[in-house]
């Protein structure tokens, strides 16, 4: 059974700065792996999907790397911004593709 | 292109009594998914479609929970009775297909029950 777990819980940075949430996976037989970014009282918006194959994607300033060996993936913001303050999700799906996992999340806030 | 729609997107509602919600996939997504997402924590499936078919619904607390999809495209999940434990927020999501497929989230519907 697939277990997501995600360090830290929360976070808290001054504008401008860089910063890494992580996400580790158990069973490293997975196909992608997908970020998500939460807003209070929302649903989930897709920010990545990594394939195994790709080991990292970027989309602006996000990167997301996969390290699928370790059972671990990282996603790097760079030049945080306050607009960037919310919650971030990782899931990984089981052997099937058909069933996600989440993380707890970690939640983010970016002080100006 | 339309996102996922569902609503209502907040109910209240005493223990004991029984609530519905919609979900309405991406036009042409054939799969369709379920979530519970209780405070402080990451979703949780609670059933998968396929068309109209189940894929998975190893979840889902049948006692209590029932979903559709009778003509394949919107889907309704309902409670009967509520517990406390219940409040949460039930997130609908679709996807292109089963598989390895990127998975869409509607707004999600913040469920109360006292």
């Amino acid at each position: 059974k697939q277990e997501v777990t995600q360090i830290p819980a929360a976070l808290s940075v001054p504008e401008g700065e860089n910063l890494v949430l992580n996400c580790s996976f158990t069973d490293s037989a997975i196909y992608n792996l997908q970020w998500f970014r939460q807003d209070p009282g929302k649903g989930l918006t897709s920010l990545l999907l990594i394939q195994s194959s790709q080991r990292e994607q970027t989309s602006g300033r996000l990167n997301a790397s996969l390290d699928k060996s370790s059972g671990r993936s990282t996603l790097y913001i760079a030049a945080s911004q306050p607009g960037d303050s919310a919650t971030y999700l990782c899931a990984a799906p089981n052997n099937a593709g058909n069933m996600l996992t989440f993380g707890g999340g970690t939640r983010l806030m970016v002080k100006p | 292109e339309a996102g996922v729609a569902q609503s209502p997107r907040y109910k209240i509602i005493e223990k004991r009594q029984s609530v519905a919600f919609w979900c309405n996939p991406i036009s042409g997504h054939a799969t369709l998914y379920w979530y519970q997402q209780i405070l402080g924590q990451g979703p949780k499936l609670l059933i998968q479609f396929q068309n109209n078919g189940v894929v998975d619904d190893s979840q889902l607390p049948k006692d209590r929970f029932s979903a559709e999809r009778l003509k394949g495209v919107d889907s309704t999940l309902k409670i009967q009775p509520a517990k406390l434990e219940d409040s949460a927020v039930y997130l609908c999501a679709s996807s292109l297909a089963l598989g390895y497929n990127e998975q869409f989230f509607g707004p999600g519907t913040r469920l109360t029950v006292l």
